[in-house]
């Protein structure tokens, strides 16, 4: 079964500082990737996603990730954090068809004027 | 505008009683789901669907029930077998192998 893993609960980085999310996934073959953001008591919304092609993914607000099939890893990256971001950070992994997406456990980015 | 929405925002369960969380979307999308956040936990799916008149359990679907009468909507009800409902509930939907759109969730709570 597929499963993921976010192994920072809680990350706390200084605005203008670069921010790296950790991301490994369980999975037999190369699924689709996500990130997804989530402000206090609202829904997700999508940052970027894989399903195949480059490598390194181009997302919105700034932010990237890079999948790593050797290390079963889909980072999230920002060069320069903003208060704004601030919220939970949530990878996901799911076949081609949604059906069965498993989500990370979530990461709670803090960001420090 | 499209969406998806999701309402009460916020609600309450008296012992014993079935509550149903409302979740409509105008995107046209074949399928929907609800999922269950919990706190410092992941997103867990309860039931989706993927077409009108069918739906799939998840991996926590006990104590929950959907139906999926029409393609914009996909209620689902917290019935009183469910003996921890306290939670987030999010609705989403997609089309087939594309990415999921998310309301903007329901918090339930027992009183």
């Amino acid at each position: 079964a597929q499963s993921v893993t976010q192994p920072d609960i809680h990350i706390t980085v200084s605005e203008g500082a670069s921010l790296e999310l950790r991301c490994n996934y369980s999975y037999g073959a190369t699924p689709y990737l996500f990130w997804y953001v989530q402000s206090p008591g609202q829904g997700l919304q999508l940052l970027l996603k894989y399903f195949s092609g480059d490598t390194l993914v181009q997302g919105i607000k700034g932010f990237e990730a890079e999948f790593k099939r050797s290390q079963s890893s889909f980072n999230l990256r920002k060069p320069s954090v903003h208060w704004s971001d601030a919220a939970e950070y949530f990878c996901a992994v799911a076949p081609n068809n949604n059906n069965d997406m498993r989500f990370g456990a979530g990461t709670r980015l803090t960001v420090k004027p | 505008d499209g969406g998806i929405t999701q309402s009460p925002k916020y609600l309450f369960r008296k012992e014993g009683q079935n509550v149903t969380l409302s979740c409509e979307q105008n995107l046209n999308h074949d399928a929907m789901y609800w999922y269950r956040q919990d706190p410092g936990q992941g997103l867990r799916l309860i039931y989706y669907s993927q077409i009108v008149n069918d739906f799939q359990k998840g991996d926590i679907a006990e104590g929950y029930s959907v139906s999926r009468e029409k393609k914009e909507s996909f209620p689902l009800t917290v019935t009183s077998a469910q003996k921890n409902p306290t939670a987030f509930y999010l609705c989403a939907s997609s089309m087939a192998g594309e990415k999921l759109f998310f309301g903007s969730g329901t918090q339930l709570s027992v009183l």
